[in-house]
């Protein structure tokens, strides 16, 4: 099995409102990622996770704050988001160790819509 | 510097046609090679990955991507292709060993199917 969840679907926030979006894998990967996707864009990387802790920041600004609660969980808390932050957010997941270990999972993404 | 190129931003094909899409990057080493899919909305599945070994790769869907080394090049093919392969393709490519986990995308080809 190679699949990513990742709730909710869509979500629409003003800007002055705090939301999270939840990924979840059951792959046994040691390694989660977010990435942003604006239209007819490649997915943009904003964080890594490996055992649970940061390893990549793409300087990605702090109205973005990610958790990774555990080896199976990656959360990303949103607050104070600007009109631009709207896009598709993608959650990937990756064992850790080279060789096939750094294929990369997909989930189908939550569509964010900022007012 | 890291690249990876996708010279095609969008190709129509009829349906029973053959297709060729086409990936160079530019990297210091051989890197992990990958093409993914995306369909409209959704996240990226993973099409096929080169790693080393056999430079033809096999992957779902029917479909094909050769490794060339002397081209920097690796390039998806598909036989004959079915209306539900429209969708957008990027070609991706990682470090050899674990460093970081981050893939470099390319911009991606929209793939249009004529009836």
């Amino acid at each position: 099995d190679t699949e990513v969840t990742q709730t909710p679907k869509h979500l629409v926030m003003g800007m002055t409102n705090k939301k999270s979006l939840k990924c979840e894998q059951h792959m046994g990967h040691r390694a989660m990622y977010w990435y942003k996707q604006k239209a007819k864009k490649p997915p943009e990387l904003m964080f890594v996770y490996s055992y649970e802790k940061l390893s990549i920041n793409e300087s990605v600004p702090s109205r973005f704050s990610p958790e990774c609660p555990n080896s199976s969980l990656l959360n990303l808390h949103l607050h104070a988001l600007q009109p631009e932050d709207s896009a598709l957010y993608l959650c990937a997941s990756s064992q850790v160790g080279g060789g096939t270990a750094d294929t990369q999972y997909f989930g189908p993404g939550t569509r964010l819509t900022v007012l | 510097a890291q690249s990876v190129t996708q010279p095609d931003i969008h190709i129509t094909v009829s349906e029973g046609a053959s297709l060729e899409l086409r990936c160079n990057y530019s990297y210091g080493a051989t890197p992990y090679l990958f093409w993914y899919v995306q369909s409209p909305g959704q996240g990226l599945q993973l099409l096929l990955k080169y790693f080393s070994g056999d430079t033809l790769v096999q992957g779902i869907k029917g479909f094909e991507a050769e490794f060339k080394r002397s081209q920097s090049s690796f390039n998806l093919r598909k036989p004959s292709v079915h209306w539900s392969d429209a969708a957008e393709y990027f070609c991706a490519v990682g470090p050899p060993y674990n460093q970081g986990g981050k893939l470099i995308f390319g911009q991606g080809t929209e793939l249009s199917v004529k009836p």
